[in-house]
């Protein structure tokens, strides 16, 4: 399966801190994307990294692409409680077909 | 917009019957995805459609799950029989352009099968 794995699969850190997650996956992809989700909610799109890409930052986001290593990460600058939730790296099937995989997430907590 | 719509956004029913829930994506979007989300297989891709057409449906767990997209404005997927083990959040997500853009996501629907 294509399916990434996060890592970790839970982190807690006081507000201020940074949160770094980490995504790998297996097969050649067109993109990798992450979104947040939190708790009873749906998916909210953070930031989408194209192959050809190796960095994209958005706000306090900032997001890596290693496609040599099959991996991304994820880094939350200046945490706060309000980013408290989910967080899942999502990836194509790059040229081998059309499915779409979220990875394991991680629950990441923000203690105010 | 209004968002992704997702409805009901509550569903409990008895193993065996038959359970419809629906979708109404955002207006202009062209690319419709159904997805389950359990706490033993994570977020799962069932079906995906482009322009009102099936393009994957390899996630579809089995012969019980079906989806349509009569038009561009609503999609069902249905489950019959329901049984327990169906029990997950059902989310329905759009975009424009399959997965080269950013997908949003509705609320979700909580099926319980009892």
């Amino acid at each position: 399966s294509q399916q990434g794995e996060e890592d970790p699969q839970a982190l807690s850190i006081q507000e201020g801190e940074n949160a770094t997650m980490n995504c790998s996956y297996k097969t050649s992809i067109n993109n990798l994307q992450w979104y947040r989700q939190n708790s009873g909610r749906g998916l909210v799109h953070l930031i989408l990294i194209r192959s050809n890409e190796r960095e994209k930052h958005s706000g306090r986001l900032r997001v890596t692409l290693d496609t040599s290593k099959k991996s991304s990460s994820l880094l939350i600058t200046a945490s706060r409680a309000a980013d408290t939730a989910s967080y899942f790296c999502a990836t194509d099937a790059g040229n081998t077909g059309n499915q779409f995989y979220f990875g394991t997430g991680t629950s990441l907590t923000v203690i105010p | 917009d209004a968002g992704v719509i997702q409805s009901p956004r509550h569903e409990v029913t008895e193993m065996g019957q038959e359970v419809t829930l629906r979708c109404k994506p955002i207006s202009g979007h062209n690319s419709l995805f159904w997805y389950r989300q359990t706490m033993m297989r994570g977020l799962e891709l069932l079906i995906y459609f482009n322009n009102n057409v099936p393009i994957d449906d390899s996630g579809m767990p089995e012969d019980r799950f079906s989806a349509k997209m009569p038009n561009a404005s609503f999609s069902t997927l249905k489950i019959q029989p329901s049984e327990p083990r169906d029990s997950a959040v059902y989310f329905c997500a759009s975009s424009w352009s399959g997965w080269y853009n950013e997908q949003f996501f509705g609320p979700g629907t909580r099926l319980t099968v009892l």
